[in-house]
């Protein structure tokens, strides 16, 4: 079975731009989470998305934003981009939304913002 | 609010045993993971906690004591691949979210 993918790997824009990352669950997987993870720091949780509904937030401003598509993946979005948004994002997915269920990450793009 | 803190860096030698830190004071508890993340790839699970008491699994083994926010992780007959960063997180009451320590990197020499 193929793992959570993630597209695009890499991506270069310039400050004031809006990008769109995408995200491929594991195939029955239901929960997609997004993360963003500064070079050197753990992982900070941006959303959770769970049948399609936003389920969790973290605190990110509201040029963030993010949905889920009735085949479970999913897509984030960050418009103004700044130099700060430079960072991995990773997306990752579970079966359940609570409960004991590991998280499965995807390899992350790696946005660069000049 | 949440807080997650373990060491930043770890040095150990091949064959020896490890231990590493993770304190956390969190609003809400619903469990304890740690992963391990090579440099450039995606953080893998190694292991969850939500009851007091040692996990064992394999070379690895976690342990948590709710009642003092702590948590380590053991790892033994440590090999040159274990060198990675190792991510403790905590998940939130309504299983939502992880918050994330910044990552201990461990470097382990020959």
């Amino acid at each position: 079975d193929a793992g959570v993918t993630q597209s695009p790997t890499h991506l270069i824009k310039t400050r004031g731009q809006h990008v769109t990352l995408r995200c491929s669950p594991i195939s029955g997987h239901k929960s997609v989470s997004w993360y963003q993870q500064v070079l050197g720091q753990g992982p900070q949780f941006i959303f959770q998305y769970y049948e399609k509904e936003e389920r969790g937030r973290g605190n990110f401003p509201d040029r963030f934003s993010a949905r889920q598509f009735p085949n479970y993946s999913s897509e984030l979005n960050v418009n103004a981009l700044l130099l700060g948004d430079s960072a991995l994002y990773l997306c990752a997915s579970s079966l359940v939304r609570t409960g004991y269920n590991e998280q499965y990450f995807g390899p992350g793009t790696r946005l660069t913002v000049t | 609010g949440q807080n997650i803190d373990q060491p930043t860096e770890m040095t150990a030698t091949e064959g020896a045993i490890v231990q590493i830190n993770c304190t956390y004071q969190t609003s809400g508890f619903n469990g304890l993971f740690w992963y391990q993340q090579h440099a450039g790839e995606a953080p893998t699970f190694l292991s969850y906690n939500v009851l007091d008491g040692l996990e064992e699994k394999g070379r690895f083994s976690s342990f948590l004591s709710r009642s003092k926010g702590y948590s380590y992780l053991l790892l033994k007959e440590l090999q040159m691949k274990d060198s990675a960063s190792y991510l403790c997180a905590v998940r939130d009451n309504a299983g939502n979210m992880l918050t994330f320590g910044g990552g201990t990197r461990l470097m382990v020499k020959p």
